[in-house]
C-alpha cells in the first residue's frame, strides 16, 4: 500500500521530443505528489509538485497530469533538451495527520535526450 | 550559501570499521532526514527527525544510529560497516509537510 510504481525504467528520446513518465499509487492517504530530478553525482531536487485537487499543473516545459480516480499521475517534458538528461523520481506523501507523513519514492526513470 | 551540506563527500573504509556522516541545514527547517540510495538508484528513507526528535525509524539495522544535536544538524553514525552498506547516503530537510531539500550525498564504499 505504500508503494509508488513508476515506468518506464529508462527512456531515450530525441531533442524536441516529449518524454512521458508514468506513476501509480495505491494509498488514498497520499495527498502530495512531487517529482524530483537528479543529475549524476548530485542530490535529487524538486522539479514540480501537485496536490490531488487539480488535474494538471504546468511549470515551464514540465507538466504533471493527475488522475485521482485512477490513482495515476504522469510527467510530460515538452521540447526536451539534452540538458534534461537525468533520473526522474515521482513520489507521494501523506499528511502529518496520517501515518504516511513521509515521502515514498518511485524507483526512478533514467532519461536520455539525444541531440 | 549551501542549503543542505554533508561531509564527507566520499568515504572509503574497511569492513568492520565505524564511521560518521555529518549533515547541516541553514534553511531553518524543522524536519531532517537520512536516505539511502542503492546502486540501482532506489531511494529509501532511513530516519526522520522533527525538532531533534526521532519521528520515523524505518527497518534499518541498529548499527545505524542517527543523532540530532540541534534542529540544524542530523548526523549518522554507522557501526561495524558491512559490504552491503555501500551506497550513497543523502541528508534532506523540509518544512512541515512540504518538499524536501537534499544535500549533495555521501558516497560510501566499504571494502
Amino acid at each position: 500500500q505504500q508503494q509508488v510504481k513508476q515506468s518506464p525504467q529508462s527512456l531515450i528520446v530525441q531533442k524536441g521530443g516529449i518524454p512521458i513518465i508514468n506513476c501509480a499509487y495505491e494509498n488514498t492517504a497520499f495527498d502530495y505528489f512531487p517529482w524530483y530530478q537528479q543529475f549524476p553525482g548530485k542530490g535529487p531536487a524538486l522539479l514540480i509538485a501537485i496536490r490531488p485537487d487539480v488535474s494538471e499543473k504546468k511549470e515551464g516545459r514540465f507538466t504533471i497530469s493527475f488522475n485521482k480516480s485512477a490513482k495515476q499521475f504522469s510527467l510530460h517534458i515538452m521540447d526536451s533538451q539534452p540538458g534534461d538528461s537525468a533520473t526522474y523520481f515521482c513520489a507521494a506523501r501523506g499528511s502529518v495527520q496520517t501515518s504516511y507523513d513521509k515521502v515514498i519514492f518511485g524507483p526512478g526513470t533514467s532519461l536520455s535526450v539525444i541531440p | 550559501d549551501t542549503a543542505v551540506s554533508q561531509t564527507p563527500k566520499y568515504l572509503v573504509t574497511q569492513m568492520g570499521n565505524d564511521k560518521s556522516i555529518k549533515c547541516e541545514q541553514n534553511l531553518g527547517h524543522d524536519t531532517m532526514y537520512w536516505y539511502k540510495q542503492d546502486s540501482k538508484k532506489f531511494l529509501k528513507i532511513m530516519f526522520s527527525y522533527n525538532n531533534k526528535e526521532l519521528i520515523i525509524n524505518e527497518t534499518v539495522p541498529n548499527r545505524f544510529s542517527p543523532k540530532s544535536p540541534d534542529k540544524a544538524h542530523l548526523n549518522l553514525h554507522i557501526n561495524s560497516l558491512e559490504l552491503g552498506d555501500s551506497a550513497v547516503y543523502f541528508c534532506a530537510s523540509s518544512p512541515l509537510e512540504e518538499t524536501q531539500y537534499f544535500g549533495p550525498g555521501t558516497r560510501l564504499l566499504v571494502l
